[in-house]
């Protein structure tokens, strides 16, 4: 079964432009989480998509939002990119329908360099 | 490949010796804990997990053990081995699939 996919890898962008990061998750897994890695922050939360709808979110601004598709692929949306929006973002994806935790499976992350 | 992570606390450990992990969490309400690894360019990878109606777990080379009284979880790696080198993270989870993450500790394997 092939493994969460990310695109793209990595990506350099310049202040105030607006980014779309893209990922599909593993087949049959509804449950799709985004994740900012920085070296001061460390993982953090952003949101969680389950059949197409938001169903968690972190304690991000506005600019940051994502959304899901019916195949289950989803998108996050970074727009007024600022410096401090570098970091590796990770998608996950999991079985989960409700209820308790379910593991977490996680791509390789793009990588968002901002100038 | 891609760096994870600054000013890690860092745990240099000889090939076959023991590594022991720690981690403090921070919600009581917390009702799952995972361990992730992460190499450099991947993402995090899962390693064992446990609820915490348990206070250890084991798996292949590794356990997990759960201190609820002072929230502290920690993982031990059994006969250390180089392909161990990474940052290991623990998670909490609080809640319908929300993972919460420590800061990492990097694993340095001495050959």
């Amino acid at each position: 079964k092939a493994g969460v996919t990310q695109t793209p890898r990595y990506l350099i962008k310049t202040r105030g432009q607006q980014v779309t990061l893209s990922c599909s998750p593993i087949s049959g897994h509804r449950s799709v989480s985004w994740y900012q890695q920085t070296p001061g922050q460390g993982l953090q939360f952003l949101f969680e998509y389950f059949s197409e709808t938001q169903r968690n979110k972190g304690n991000f601004p506005g600019r940051f939002s994502g959304r899901q598709f019916s195949n289950s692929r989803s998108e996050m949306n970074v727009s007024t990119l600022e410096l401090g929006d570098s970091a590796l973002y990770l998608c996950a994806s999991s079985s989960h329908s409700g209820g308790s935790w379910y593991e977490q499976y996680f791509g390789p992350g793009t990588r968002l360099t901002v100038t | 490949g891609e760096s994870v992570g600054l000013h890690l606390p860092t745990l240099s450990v000889q090939e076959g010796d023991n590594s022991i992990i720690n981690c403090a969490y921070s919600n009581s309400a917390s009702d799952y804990f995972i361990w992730y690894k992460q190499e450099s360019g991947k993402g995090p990878q899962f390693i064992i997990d446990i609820r915490s109606n348990m206070d250890k777990r084991q798996g292949q080379r590794v356990t997990v053990l759960l201190n609820k009284t002072v929230k502290h979880l920690s993982l031990q790696i059994a006969a250390t081995q180089p392909g161990d080198s990474a940052v290991f993270f623990c998670a909490e989870s609080y809640g319908n699939n929300r993972l919460a993450f420590g800061k990492g500790n990097q694993v340095v394997v001495i050959p």
